[in-house]
């Protein structure tokens, strides 16, 4: 069963406007971690955010933030004021605790951002 | 500054040739990981270290090898049993307590291997 679910293969945001790329997880520990992370064109992962599945309040960095609702299991990104440079890929991804290394990562929303 | 640093970036691979992937990390980082990234999709665990001379398969170790030698360098051998080998490869590090679940994993820059 796939435990990272990004239904958006793509979107498009006007410059200046927020967008939400959608994140849904599945899990069944009680402690675990959510990440996104930014893939620009030249391929590097940068780290955008965090959310840990104990936090109370959503994350925020920046212009980004983390729309957590932890009873629907979803995890969504949202980028307010999006800017050309925020044109990129972007993976959502979970890592569970209890020894497992692994972040699990989804398939990717590619956003293009239009000026 | 600190970070992660692959080589080369672009890798030419004959049939029948290992070929080694280079990862060297300046973060202190005790655990080091290898993914391979296909177009259109996410990453995909080989091969990953915890600590210096000890790793562990990931979900796509097969045709793969790896060694931890030294905490600062994780390289990864493509051998030739590994029929398709055309993909982008990201190296990975993070922090000491490698059980903590919000530690993130901080990647380089990649390696684009293709098949000559």
């Amino acid at each position: 069963a796939q435990k990272i679910t990004q239904t958006q293969p793509g979107m498009f945001v006007q410059e200046k406007e927020a967008v939400t790329l959608d994140c849904t997880y599945d899990t069944s520990d009680q402690s675990y971690g959510l990440f996104w992370y930014k893939q620009p064109s030249s391929g590097e992962m940068i780290f955008l955010i965090y959310q840990g599945s104990y936090d109370e309040q959503n994350a925020t960095e920046g212009r980004y933030s983390l729309n957590f609702q932890k009873a629907r299991k979803s995890a969504n990104l949202v980028i307010s004021a999006s800017q050309l440079g925020d044109s990129a890929m972007y993976f959502c991804a979970m890592r569970e605790w209890g020894g497992s290394e692994k972040l699990v990562f989804g398939k990717g929303t590619k956003l293009t951002v239009n000026p | 500054d600190g970070g992660i640093t692959q080589s080369p970036k672009y890798l030419f691979r004959k049939e029948g040739q290992n070929v080694t992937l280079s990862c060297e990390q300046n973060l202190n980082h005790d655990a080091m990981y290898w993914y391979r990234q296909d177009p259109g999709q996410g990453l995909r665990l080989i091969y990953y270290s915890q600590i210096v001379n000890d790793f562990q398969k990931g979900d796509i170790a097969e045709g793969y090898s790896v060694s931890r030698e030294k905490k600062e360098s994780f390289p990864l051998t493509v051998t030739s049993a590994q029929k398709n080998p055309t993909a982008f490869y990201l190296c990975a590090s993070s922090a000491d307590d490698s059980r903590a679940v919000n530690q993130p994993q901080h990647f380089g820059d990649g390696t684009r291997l293709s098949i000559l």
